[in-house]
């Protein structure tokens, strides 16, 4: 596809699962993020890739969140022993190297009951 | 800690008016600036960047000025349409990622 792309679009589980979220970036772009946004708020920083270098890890919130990149494409973020707080869109973006514009997805939204 | 934030949470215009949103920075040494449009349930769409060595950029109806004396940033958009009605985030580039502000949400009136 033309754009970055999500999945699943929607996501609900139950407190204390584990979750799996999918990004595909778009082809080219060397550089991956990913963001979270919980309702009425702005974008947080998670986690960011740029191609073999080791990842940028300084925003994921616990021990809980980790994301792979494999490949130097897809990458998958996920979440281990889901809490309520996680509610959240999860937003993945791609971009060239450097500070450029960074291309998003259309998210996923997650709901932990 | 550094930060990105903006001074107007809402921002109510007529349409045709223009609209001015502002954000303030606290890194002087940020070297880019970006600002996004987020429409509801979609993720933020590009609009126009800016870099550090620049004070002004253009773009289509919009308008990125840059004031690294005070650490200010605002988008201006010309002729404002309901088309227009967003939230509107200002972002500051550290280290490669992007730290987002908290949003102003620009709502137009017929």
């Amino acid at each position: 596809g033309a754009g970055v792309s999500q999945s699943p679009s929607n996501k609900v589980t139950e407190k204390g699962k584990d979750v799996e979220l999918r990004c595909d970036p778009i082809s080219g772009h060397t550089a991956l993020y990913w963001y979270r946004q919980s309702l009425g708020q702005g974008l947080e920083f998670l986690i960011y890739f740029q191609g073999n270098s080791a990842p940028d890890k300084s925003g994921l919130p616990s021990d809980r969140f980790s994301a792979e990149r494999t490949g130097g494409s897809v990458s998958t973020l996920t979440i281990q022993r889901t809490q309520q707080e996680d509610s959240a869109v999860y937003l993945c973006a791609s971009s060239f190297p450097g500070p450029n514009e960074q291309f998003f997805g259309p998210g996923t939204r997650l709901t932990v009951l | 800690g550094e930060s990105v934030g903006l001074h107007l949470p809402t921002l109510s215009v007529q349409e045709g008016d223009n609209s001015i949103i502002n954000c303030a920075y606290s890194n002087s040494a940020s070297d880019y600036f970006i600002w996004y449009k987020q429409e509801s349930g979609k993720g933020p769409q590009f609009i126009i960047d800016i870099r550090s060595n620049m004070d002004k950029r253009q773009g289509q109806r919009v308008t990125v000025l840059l004031n690294k004396t005070v650490k200010h940033l605002s988008l201006q958009i010309a002729a404002t349409q309901p088309g227009d009605s967003a939230v509107y985030f200002c972002a500051e580039n550290q280290g490669g990622k992007l730290i987002f502000g908290q949003g102003t949400e620009l709502s137009v009136k017929p």
